[in-house]
């Protein structure tokens, strides 16, 4: 059973700490994408990826936040220093057809 | 830029009976795709229907079906012979050609009675 793997689930830190959230990617899918679900804000795109090349971070503040993917079976979304603003629902998801995108299960950031 | 709008936040439907959740959007785009997706309170999100602009058939999966109005930039969502198992919030969202960026509205909470 294919599916976008999240870790960690649920993580709580304190303020000015490094936060990585890791995501593997369904294997095959050439495009991996980072959303940001908030109460305010709803459902944001941070970064997104098509064959590991960064195509578009305009929605990832720059300052403290980076996306990477080392390899295929990896992508990182890093937070540093941590904010309690940051506090939310962190999202990965991949696809392979325009415009679809299959999500894990999401990684619930509270930063205190 | 892209624009989703759902206007219901919050809907009800008793178990066995028939919903529609409204969405419209805005684009500047003639290739977009169109989606619906599903966040039960285990937090996933669910791809439950996609939909190709240029098609005009509607898409139906199983016991959802859309009805899309292109001129009028509507995408509604029918489900028909409700489930618990269908209490979630839903989000219409859309993507243009040449994306894969997802711009999501605000989502329909959608309760099933028994």
């Amino acid at each position: 059973d294919a599916r976008v793997t999240q870790t960690p689930r649920d993580k709580v830190t304190e303020m000015g700490q490094e936060v990585t959230m890791r995501c593997q990617p369904i294997l095959g899918h050439n495009t991996v994408f980072w959303y940001r679900q908030t109460m305010m804000q709803g459902l944001e795109l941070l970064a997104y990826f098509r064959n590991r090349a960064p195509l578009d971070d305009s929605g990832m503040p720059k300052d403290r936040f980076s996306a990477e993917m080392p390899d295929a079976t990896l992508a990182t979304l890093k937070i540093q220093p941590s904010e309690p603003r940051d506090s939310a629902v962190y999202f990965c998801a991949s696809g392979l057809r325009q415009g679809e995108a299959f999500f894990g299960q999401g990684t619930r950031l509270t930063v205190v | 830029a892209q624009t989703v709008t759902q206007s219901q936040p919050e809907m009800s439907v008793q178990e066995a009976e028939t919903v529609t959740l409204s969405c419209t959007y805005d684009t500047s785009e003639s290739n977009y795709y169109l989606f619906w997706y599903k966040q039960p309170p285990s937090r996933q999100m669910i791809l439950v229907i996609r939909q190709e602009a240029y098609k005009q058939q509607n898409a139906t999966e199983n016991r959802f079906s859309v009805n899309f109005q292109k001129a009028a930039k509507s995408f509604s969502l029918k489900i028909s012979d409700s489930q618990l198992g269908d209490t979630a919030m839903y989000f219409c969202a859309t993507a243009q050609g040449g994306s894969e960026k997802l711009v999501f509205g605000k989502g329909t909470k959608l309760t099933v009675n028994p």
